[in-house]
C-alpha cells in the first residue's frame, strides 16, 4: 500500500514551453501533497504544499506563477512548469501524506530544458 | 525552527560489516522522525519512522534506528551491510501539519 506515482518519469522540452507533471496516490487519498526539487548530489528542497481544494502554499523564493500547482482531487496533484528555461532543469519529486504525517514519495520526474 | 544534521556526507563500509548513519535534529518538542533511502535516479523509499513509544524502531531491509532524546539523535543502523544497500540516505524531521525537513543526506558506498 501507500504507492505514489509520477508521470512522466522523463521529459525533455524546448525553452519557453510549459511542462505538466502529475503526481498520483494510487491506493489512498491524500488531502496534502508536497512538491520537492532536487539538484544533483543534494538534498530535497521543498517547493510547495498542495492541499486538495485550495491554493497551494509556496516556499519562500519559489515563484508561484512559474510553478503552477493544482490539487483537483484527493489522488491527483499537478505541477506545471510554465515557460521553462534551462535553469529549471532538475529532478522533481512529489510526495503524498498518508495517515500520521508519513509521506510517501513518487519516483521523480527528470526535466531537461534545452 | 526545525533542522536536521547528517554529519557524514560519505561513508564507505565493507560488505558484511555493520553500519551506523548519524542524524541529529533540533526541534522544540518531540518531532516525527524518518529515514528514507534513495537509489540513483529514483524517488525516496521510507525505511522507518518514529512517532512515539519504543525508542528502538525496526524498519524494512533489516534497518533499525534508535531515538535518543537526550542526544537529539536518531541514528540508523544495520548489523550487516549488503552491496545493494549502496545508496543515498536521508534523515527527515516533521511535525503535525508541516512538511518534512530533510538532512543533506549521507552517501553510502559498499566495498566487496
Amino acid at each position: 500500500g501507500a504507492v505514489v506515482s509520477q508521470h512522466p518519469s522523463w521529459v525533455i522540452c524546448k525553452s519557453g514551453t510549459s511542462v505538466k507533471i502529475e503526481c498520483r496516490s494510487l491506493d489512498f487519498q491524500a488531502t496534502t501533497m508536497f512538491w520537492y526539487r532536487q539538484f544533483p548530489k543534494q538534498s530535497l528542497m521543498l517547493m510547495a504544499t498542495s492541499n486538495e481544494g485550495s491554493k497551494a502554499t509556496y516556499e519562500q523564493g519559489v515563484e508561484k506563477d512559474k510553478f503552477l500547482i493544482n490539487h483537483a482531487s484527493l489522488t491527483l496533484s499537478t505541477l506545471t512548469v510554465t515557460s521553462a528555461h534551462p535553469e529549471d532543469s532538475s529532478f522533481y519529486i512529489c510526495s503524498a501524506r498518508y495517515r500520521k504525517e508519513t509521506q510517501y514519495f513518487g519516483p521523480g520526474t527528470r526535466l531537461l530544458v534545452l | 525552527a526545525q533542522s536536521v544534521t547528517q554529519p557524514d556526507i560519505h561513508i564507505t563500509v565493507s560488505e558484511g560489516a555493520s553500519l551506523e548513519l548519524r542524524c541529529n535534529y533540533s526541534y522544540g518538542a518531540t518531532p516525527y522522525l524518518f529515514w528514507y533511502v534513495q537509489s540513483p535516479g529514483q524517488g525516496l523509499q521510507l525505511l522507518l519512522k518514529y512517532f512515539s513509544g519504543d525508542t528502538l524502531v525496526q524498519g524494512i531491509k533489516g534497518f533499525e534506528a534508535e531515538f535518543k532524546r537526550s542526544q537529539s539523535s536518531f541514528n540508523l543502523r544495520k548489523p550487516s551491510v549488503h552491496w545493494s544497500d549502496a545508496a543515498e540516505y536521508f534523515c527527515a524531521v516533521g511535525a503535525s501539519g508541516y512538511a518534512l525537513n530533510f538532512g543533506k543526506g549521507t552517501s553510502l558506498l559498499v566495498t566487496p
